[in-house]
């Protein structure tokens, strides 16, 4: 099955830098890869998603990266602000299909003013 | 939008009682709805895939007996943890698949076992 790993656990930057968060996936044939935003004690958030067609895909100041040859995905967040302070958990799907989704163990993302 | 609704937000129940959770899509239908349960500081962890119609598929180590899932509408799932104890407390968060891909989530059901 998907095995997806996610790192760091943790990550602290400074209000207006950038922030950058990578995900690996074991299953060569998964094609879809969501990025979800988890306040504290609040539903995840789809914030953006990826298919295996494309390379990169940019909303505002987020974007998300994918190497499928190297089978790993990235989030990045630029011009970094204190909302979004939050985890953040990227998915890939399990079996190659997009039934279920194996989720990444969390980032924790601080943005200090 | 895409919006999934999900009822209680809380509940609190003594141990051996049995407690329903539902969960709504409410401007769309789903299909699929699946259920997570996500304990403190941690990832999301799938339960149980929910299908219209029919029945549910568990993940490996969930009791289907203890967390009963009826799927009877495109709109509504429900999640029975039946004879709760303790160790069920837990924030329970359902989602429904949006299109071929695309899962949104509820706003979770904070589960708290005496």
């Amino acid at each position: 099955g998907e095995n997806v790993e996610q790192h760091p656990s943790t990550l602290s930057v400074q209000e207006g830098d950038s922030a950058v968060i990578k995900c690996t996936y074991s299953d060569s044939a998964s094609n879809y890869f969501p990025w979800y935003k988890q306040e504290l004690g609040k539903r995840p958030q789809l914030i953006i998603d990826i298919r295996s067609n494309v390379g990169e895909k940019k909303d505002q100041r987020i974007a998300v990266t994918l190497n499928k040859t190297a089978k790993h995905f990235s989030l990045h967040i630029t011009e970094t602000q204190p909302e979004d302070s939050a985890v953040y958990f990227c998915a890939a799907p399990t079996q190659g299909g997009s039934e279920k989704l194996v989720f990444g163990k969390g980032t924790k993302l601080t943005v200090n003013p | 939008g895409a919006v999934v609704s999900q009822h209680p937000s809380w509940v609190i129940c003594k141990s051996g009682t049995s407690v329903k959770i539902e969960c709504r899509s409410l401007d769309f239908q789903a299909t699929t709805m699946f259920w997570y349960r996500q304990f403190p500081k941690q990832s999301l962890m799938l339960m149980a895939t929910s299908n219209e119609g029919s029945k549910a598929t568990y993940e490996q180590g969930v009791e289907k007996d203890k967390f009963l899932i009826n799927h009877a509408s495109l709109t509504l799932s429900t999640l029975t943890v039946t004879s709760a104890h303790p160790e069920d407390s837990s924030f329970y968060i359902c989602s429904a698949r949006r299109g071929a891909e695309t899962q949104y989530f509820g706003p979770g059901t904070r589960l708290l076992v005496l």
